[in-house]
């Protein structure tokens, strides 16, 4: 979805270094999630956020941090990245609308990252 | 938490024939189901979603049924054309007041033209 958009696409980087992944939305949804793809594995929650001051941890936060810098900006951090943090990343968002939950997340397009 | 099963892994029909994907969720409080298309180098796509007071639902060639007794639902995709070719992922959640979403393993299916 061309309003969810991810950077980079793609990256390479080696084991030890800091890496941060960007996300924005021009959709205006309040609420924004990282997810990490593994094959086999399915999408599984890494952190999670309803609004700006609210930041949750999912399924699988160890290794990693996150920024809600404005309503549309949710960035993903590995503080020393890892091999085994080789995945497919992926920015959604949903809104939460007149007090009632719609559910629907949008994806962004992902992002490739590789640790060697 | 919830798990929620997805079977099966690949599935391979020829065009034109029907698909079935199932799943089964484990957390009696889920009451929303969607299910997402994740085509080749994109994010997953919403294609249809369930809640959990209505047992059926169709939108054109795609339909998701439910069974709350079993913990159950089931996607199903009539007269598959070749852009059907995906990876197919089922989630459940708690719904309103929770958006976490808690996804399948996903479902390769692949159209025989």
């Amino acid at each position: 979805d061309a309003d969810v958009t991810q950077t980079p696409r793609n990256r390479i980087t080696k084991t030890g270094k800091r890496i941060m992944l960007e996300c924005s939305q021009t959709k205006g949804h309040d609420r924004m999630y990282w997810y990490r793809q593994d094959p086999g594995l399915g999408l599984r929650l890494i952190y999670y956020s309803f609004d700006v001051k609210d930041i949750n941890k999912g399924e699988i936060s160890d290794g990693y941090s996150v920024s809600r810098q404005a309503q549309a900006k949710f960035s993903l951090s590995l503080e020393s990245a890892i091999p085994n943090q080789t995945a497919l990343y992926f920015c959604a968002t949903s809104a939460l609308a007149g007090g009632l939950s719609t559910d629907t997340q949008y994806f962004g397009p992902g992002t490739r990252l590789t640790v060697l | 938490g919830e798990n929620v099963e997805q079977h099966p892994s690949t599935l391979s029909v020829q065009e034109g024939d029907s698909a079935v994907i199932k799943c089964t969720y484990s957390d009696s409080a889920s009451n929303y189901f969607p299910w997402y298309k994740q085509e080749l180098g994109k994010g997953p796509q919403l294609i249809i979603d369930i809640r959990s007071n209505v047992g059926e639902k169709k939108d054109q060639r795609i339909a998701v049924t439910l069974n709350k007794t079993a913990k159950h639902f089931s996607l199903h995709i009539t007269e598959t054309q070749p852009e059907d070719s995906a990876v197919y992922f089922c989630a459940a959640s708690s719904g309103f007041g929770n958006e976490k979403l808690t996804f399948g393993t996903g479902t390769r299916l692949t159209i025989i033209p």
